[in-house]
């Protein structure tokens, strides 16, 4: 266990309301990740953090932001949430030495299933 | 653009048998990460194994190996003496190397079931 939290876990909202996600670790790593999980897609990348005020794109950015202002959290927002954004969100983590695990690999957190109605 | 493709959307295999899950994937890239990640019905993404490109063994972690081909740009995954609670989801992963680390997401391919017949 990583120490990786995501709240909330579940989220029922209506198309055209703003929506926050929050990922928050406990084990100080640099990197953090925002993925979506869809059937027949995997996971795609949708913003990655690699500092605090550091952010950047990934493959499915359209539609959402993110911020960091603190190296625990990691914030991913749906300005106004469409039922295309329904999906399972995973944070990841990544960029600390740990016993036994490479400096490069990635630390899920449990996800979040957003239905938007 | 790199992209990594599973071709075999389910598997299924009698317990205690061997099973091998394919993976092929593209980059230009010469220095890179593979990994196979376990999905199970809790959803948690748990990794199973982690290969570096510039590693000619093959890595191995208990009854779980992979076939690395780094020509081929193949990435498979042999589980030995298959057990009830390997049933899960399983994505390959790629993610290229940096010096010093990087912050690139990982590229997933889309996942093969795997069901164990007791």
């Amino acid at each position: 266990d990583a120490g990786i939290t995501q709240s909330p876990r579940h989220k029922v909202t209506e198309t055209g309301t703003p929506v926050t996600l929050r990922c928050h670790q406990t084990e100080n790593h640099r990197y953090m990740y925002w993925y979506r999980q869809d059937p027949g897609h995997g996971l795609r990348l949708i913003h990655y953090s690699y500092g605090v005020k550091d952010t950047d794109k990934g493959e499915v950015s359209d539609g959402y932001s993110v911020s960091r202002s603190k190296t625990e959290d990691f914030l991913l927002t749906l300005e106004s949430a469409t039922s295309s954004q329904t999906s399972v969100y995973f944070c990841a983590i990544s960029g600390k030495e740990v016993s036994g695990s490479s400096y490069n690999e990635q630390f899920f957190g449990p996800g979040t299933r957003l239905t938007v109605l | 653009a790199q992209t990594v493709t599973q071709s075999q959307p389910e598997m299924s295999v009698q317990e205690a048998e061997t099973v091998t899950l394919s993976c092929t994937y593209d980059t230009s890239e010469s220095d890179y990460y593979l990994f196979w990640y376990k999905q199970p019905p809790s959803r948690q993404m748990i990794l199973v194994i982690r290969q570096e490109a510039y590693k000619q063994q093959n890595a191995t972690e208990n009854r779980f190996s992979v076939n690395f081909q780094k020509a081929a740009k193949s990435f498979s995954l042999k589980i030995s003496d298959s057990q009830l609670g390997d049933a899960a989801m399983y994505f390959c992963a790629y993610r290229r190397m940096y010096s010093g680390g990087g912050a690139d997401g990982l590229t997933f391919g889309k996942g093969t079931h795997l069901i164990i017949q007791p």
